[in-house]
């Protein structure tokens, strides 16, 4: 059973405009949130973060908001860039040493 | 440049074939972990190790072996190769877990199982 689901596979964008990726848990333990970007033939790199005290975290042209009664978190980039095309995962931690769990990812595509 | 080193980056191998896939960091993180990456799937934790001699299983170790001797260094070993085995690999290493550590990621080994 999925903990982590990212419900949209792929996402396109024009350039300029709004990016929303979106991220549900099941698992009420988890209390840390990452979001990953992942170029093709690449690692995932680490973007951005939540703690479950906050309800949103701004880095730049991102921004992460976190809705603890609807488990739900969401990836916003404003303003899009053809740049941000990759594969997004949303990640999250539970108390201790858990590894981190993975969503399936979804392919942002920004058109110029 | 520090980071994770995996090799190779790509491998054809053939069914029953054995191969072990290295990972190597050089930023004395503690943890290290071995993920794998199919098409739609997302990324599946396969083993992980906090320390020197210590590893435990994820979501999908069958098929799998790993040995942690030293801090830099966490070899996969696959023994009997299947075609279900055809992934990408990922290995990772954070020097703690929990709130706050975020994981690095070496770029990849991308196998095939004929």
């Amino acid at each position: 059973d999925q903990q982590v689901k990212q419900n949209s596979p792929s996402l396109s964008v024009q350039e300029g405009r709004i990016s929303i990726l979106n991220c549900d848990y099941t698992n009420s333990m988890f209390d840390y949130f990452l979001w990953y970007k992942k170029y093709p033939a690449e690692g995932p790199t680490f973007l951005i973060s939540i703690s479950s005290i906050k309800d949103k975290n701004e880095d730049g042209r991102f921004t992460v908001f976190l809705n603890k009664s609807a488990k739900h978190l969401s990836l916003h980039i404003v303003p899009s860039q053809p740049g941000d095309s990759a594969v997004y995962f949303c990640a999250a931690s539970g108390l201790g040493n858990t590894p981190l769990v993975f969503g399936k990812g979804t392919r942002l595509s920004v058109i110029a | 440049n520090a980071g994770v080193t995996q090799t190779p980056k790509f491998r054809i191998l053939k069914i029953g074939q054995s191969m072990t896939l290295q990972c190597a960091q050089d930023m004395n993180h503690n943890y290290m972990y071995w993920y794998r990456q199919d098409p739609g799937m997302g990324l599946k934790l396969i083993y992980y190790s906090v320390g020197a001699g210590i590893t435990d299983k994820g979501e999908v170790p069958n098929g799998y072996n790993v040995s942690r001797s030293t801090t830099e260094d966490f070899p996969l070993r696959l023994e009997l190769a299947a075609p279900s085995q055809t992934s990408v690999y990922f290995c990772a290493s954070s020097y703690s877990s929990g709130q706050g550590e975020k994981l690095l990621f070496g770029s990849g080994t991308q196998l095939s199982v004929l």
